[in-house]
């Protein structure tokens, strides 16, 4: 397994503004994910973070609004840019471990509330 | 793509009594099924997970059984208690249209336990 921490736990955002999302594991994993979980619904991938290159996203997500780094094995960045209340979601980094594990662990999630 | 349902989405049962909660999966190259409990305000759990070179798991009292004709498997939780109260995810992992490695969840299941 993994343990992952995750910052801000919760913030409350104004309109237009950007919030970064850091996410720490506690060992080098093979592979990190973004998802974001608006209030009520199931998971949804955003992007998957490519140690040292440009993450690849899912259909309707794009860059410009939530990029991505991820600088070495064990840490990586989410930037939700120009927030609108629509927004208002949790954010969860997850990672698989690698080798013959190919299980995904969630961090505990960051609650942004855009007003 | 892959396609994963999940029923019931809202469950309640009696102190003591079991719960079942099914999934299906639409790509039959997936190969692992994992299940996440997500308790309120925390972020998801892996519960207990299931490859497809097996039908049965069992730990404790959760257990999780998988059809690969069928294409559905189902959580299981003999004896509930309260702290049971939780939303459930089901998950696929691994098929071939999923454009590489990817995990597709589930709705989620509400799950009540009335003491």
């Amino acid at each position: 397994s993994a343990v992952i921490s995750q910052k801000p736990s919760r913030d409350i955002c104004q309109r237009g503004t950007s919030l970064t999302i850091q996410c720490q594991v506690d060992s080098q994993v093979t592979m990190m994910f973004w998802y974001r979980q608006q209030p009520g619904q199931s998971l949804t991938l955003i992007a998957t973070a490519n140690q040292g290159s440009e993450a690849t996203y899912e259909s309707g997500f794009v860059i410009d609004k939530f990029p991505i780094s991820r600088p070495n094995l064990t840490f990586s960045t989410l930037t939700v840019s120009n927030m609108s209340p629509e927004d208002s979601s949790i954010y969860l980094c997850s990672v698989v471990p690698g080798g013959l594990e190919n299980t995904i662990y969630f961090g505990e999630g960051s609650w942004l509330t855009v007003v | 793509g892959e396609n994963v349902e999940q029923h019931p989405s809202t469950l309640s049962v009696q102190e003591g009594d079991s719960a079942v909660i099914k999934c299906t999966y639409s790509d039959s190259a997936s190969n692992y099924f994992p299940w996440y409990k997500q308790e309120l305000g925390k972020g998801p759990q892996l519960i207990i997970d299931i490859r497809s070179n097996v039908g049965e798991k069992k730990d404790q009292r959760i257990a999780v059984t998988l059809n690969k004709t069928a294409k559905h498997f189902s959580l299981h939780i003999t004896e509930t208690q309260p702290e049971d109260s939780a939303v459930y995810f089901c998950a696929a992992e691994g098929g071939v249209n999923t454009g590489g490695f990817k995990t597709i969840f589930g709705a989620g299941t509400r799950l009540f336990v009335k003491a």
